[in-house]
């Protein structure tokens, strides 16, 4: 089944403690991108990667790391973890299209909820 | 990209269509309409997209004015399980060199009821 894999899907930490949530796709996508949604805000993107070894900021990268060794894996790393960064965070893969179309479907994981004490 | 305005909620009783409207009047001609929905803290799920001309697919009907300012999509037949919040997102289309980035706003709260 074509999906997006994001671990671990709940987790409660610690201030400063440095945790990373892995993300893992298998329907070949070039394109992965990280967003964190809290309340009344909506979804706002972390950082995103076009191909491996090609990432970038998107709205909200302070505080987070990525990497793109592997086109299948696109892990969010949390290097010293705050209150703050409490939220629900979604990790999502499209193909990379290399011609004009309208077809800019993303699939979404199942999200990974995250509780910084 | 041209930025989208939604009622932050609406109701719909089970069985009849559910209408969501979508404003987007600063919309530029070569940017498409995307629908995305999530229910209940679920990652977001593609519905449908288009341009100029109406669309249907099997979960929705995407109504796109003539002038392309607005939008309807058209749940012909809510049930309870399409209660979520609906996501009117309006970007160019791949290929521009843009970041292929989509920008969710808070979306519809569409409440399904028997």
């Amino acid at each position: 089944e074509a999906q997006v894999t994001q671990n671990p899907r709940y987790l409660i930490t610690v201030t400063g403690k440095k945790l990373t949530v892995t993300c893992s796709q298998n329907m070949n996508h070039e394109y992965m991108s990280w967003y964190r949604q809290d309340p009344g805000l909506g979804l706002r993107q972390i950082y995103y990667s076009m191909n491996v070894e090609v990432t970038d900021k998107g709205d909200v990268p302070e505080g987070y790391k990525v990497s793109r060794k592997e086109k299948r894996n696109f892990p969010l790393i949390l290097e010293s973890p705050s209150p703050n960064q409490t939220s629900l965070y979604f990790c999502a893969s499209k193909s990379g299209d290399r011609y004009l179309t309208g077809a800019n479907v993303l699939t979404f994981g199942a999200g990974s909820r995250l509780t910084v004490l | 990209d041209a930025k989208t305005t939604q009622p932050t909620s609406m109701d719909c009783a089970e069985g009849r269509a559910a209408n969501l409207p979508c404003n987007h009047s600063t919309i530029s001609g070569n940017e498409y309409v995307y629908w995305y929905r999530q229910i209940h803290s679920q990652g977001p799920q593609y519905i449908i997209h288009g341009l100029k001309n109406n669309e249907t697919n099997e979960m929705a009907s995407l109504i796109i004015t003539e002038d392309r300012k607005s939008s309807t999509l058209i749940l012909p037949h809510a049930t309870l399980r399409d209660t979520a919040v609906y996501y009117c997102i309006v970007r160019l289309p791949i290929g521009t060199g843009t970041a292929s980035k989509l920008t969710f706003g808070t979306g519809t709260r569409l409440q399904v009821t028997l």
